[in-house]
């Protein structure tokens, strides 16, 4: 099935930095959506963006909905060692009406205390 | 307490034998859907359901089988004609697009 582009595959930082990643595409969606998944776990979903160009907060975690539809990014500002786990984006593409959506391979973010 | 639940969070079954993965939710919703999750990498759908006694194959169907008779259950049966059952599960259910996930059930397959 179709994937998305999401890179970077993994990231190594130490707490308090930023951290930056994102989701592209070769065609237009029109929902972007960003999930943690821990160990173990399902994935939670983080932030939803629904328009084109929209910037979205969560706490220290910011997501936009690219302005062409074929990109997003989620950036985490003074990361913490919570914040390991693996990032997935994942999109709704316009065509048809059923709910399916295309995954990225997901980032895995580890944070050295 | 909303939520979708899987049940048990461990599997463990012989080669040969199938097994049917439980997922509950009481969000009144009307999509769900399952996933499988191999280690290291992505979500990759197998059967999807939009509506109660109707779904759809996903991107890898096959020896998998699925049953939609209520809303607020979805379980899904691994059989023996799938080579390579061992793998985490995850099972989710929207209302919109806004997919929410289960705590998923580690199958494994001796």
């Amino acid at each position: 099935g179709q994937q998305l582009n999401q890179s970077p595959q993994s990231m190594f930082i130490q707490e308090g930095e930023d951290v930056s990643m994102n989701c592209t595409s070769s065609s237009i969606f029109n929902t972007w959506l960003w999930y943690k998944q821990d160990p173990g776990e399902g994935p939670v979903l983080l932030i939803a963006l629904y328009k084109a160009g929209e910037l979205t907060s969560n706490g220290r975690l910011t997501a936009q909905f690219g302005i062409t539809r074929k990109d997003s990014f989620l950036n985490i500002s003074a990361s913490i060692p919570s914040d390991v786990g693996i990032y997935f984006c994942a999109g709704q593409p316009p065509a048809g009406n059923n709910r399916k959506l295309i995954w990225g391979l997901g980032t895995s973010l580890a944070v050295n205390p | 307490d909303g939520g979708i639940t899987q049940s048990p969070k461990y599997l463990f079954r012989k080669e040969g034998q199938n097994v049917t993965l439980s997922c509950e939710q009481n969000l009144n919703h009307d999509a769900m859907y399952w996933y499988r999750q191999d280690p290291g990498q992505g979500l990759r759908l197998i059967y999807y359901s939009q509506i109660v006694n109707d779904f759809q194959k996903g991107d890898i169907a096959e020896g998998y089988s699925v049953s939609r008779e209520k809303k607020e259950s979805f379980p899904l049966t691994v059989t023996s004609a799938q080579k390579n059952p061992t793998a985490f599960y995850l099972c989710a259910s929207s209302k919109d697009n806004e997919q929410f996930f289960g705590p998923g059930t580690r199958l494994t397959v001796l």
